[in-house]
């Protein structure tokens, strides 16, 4: 079965400081992988897109890695701030469609002051 | 150049009732796609339409869901004799083409009494 899962579930950090959130994935084979930011209430925004191909794509303070041997990737923020407070959302495309996302549960970011 | 839009962004429905939720893509797009996000869980790709046509509905319930793309106006997904479950945040997403980036709008909030 498809699936994508991310870890943490949570996580709380400090204005500034640096994190990295994770990805797993079994999809196989896929087209692209993306992050999307999802504010409560909100709907995903799209952060960063990679193909099979690429091992890393940076936008801002954002920055993406993707292992397509191990099926891993993460995203890398960096000096937090506090408008970062959000869920964030690894999506990969479905083999049997590129338009077909396949979402993991993402990971609910807090950055406190 | 507004982004997509849904509306309304919470609707209250008795079970039994018909929830109508609309959705007009950005300016330019013409490929619509309905999420579905339980509570806890990662968006589900529901269905994707082009305007007059359904292209791929395998994620849509095979009873009382519908979706339409008209010629003129905006995408509708219909929810037929409304259940418990079937409340949750539902997204529409709209792209250029087939295999660009989707860009998601702020979602309806459906809640079944």
């Amino acid at each position: 079965k498809n699936q994508v899962e991310q870890s943490p579930q949570s996580l709380i950090i400090l204005e500034g400081k640096n994190c990295t959130l994770q990805c797993n994935y079994t999809v196989s084979p896929f087209s692209n992988l993306r992050w999307y930011k999802q504010d409560t209430g909100r709907g995903p925004v799209s952060l960063t897109i990679m193909t099979f191909s690429e091992n890393t794509k940076s936008n801002g303070r954002y920055t993406a890695t993707l292992d397509a041997d191990t099926k891993q990737s993460s995203l890398h923020i960096t000096a937090s701030q506090l408008s970062d407070s959000a869920s964030y959302i690894c999506v990969v495309s479905d083999p049997s469609g590129t338009y077909k996302y396949i979402f993991g549960t993402g990971t609910r970011l807090k950055v406190l002051a | 150049n507004a982004g997509v839009m849904q509306n309304p962004r919470h609707l209250v429905r008795r079970r039994g009732q018909e929830a109508r939720l609309r959705c007009s893509p950005m300016k330019g797009h013409s490929h619509v796609y309905w999420y579905r996000q339980l509570p806890e869980e990662g968006l589900k790709f529901m269905v994707y339409l082009q305007k007059e046509n359904i292209i791929d509905e395998s994620g849509m319930p095979k009873e009382r869901f519908s979706a339409e793309f008209p010629k003129e106006g905006p995408s509708i997904l219909r929810i037929q004799q409304v259940v418990r479950g079937d409340s949750a945040a539902y997204f529409c997403a709209s792209s250029l083409d087939g295999t660009d980036t989707q860009y998601f709008g702020p979602g309806t909030r459906l809640t079944v009494l």
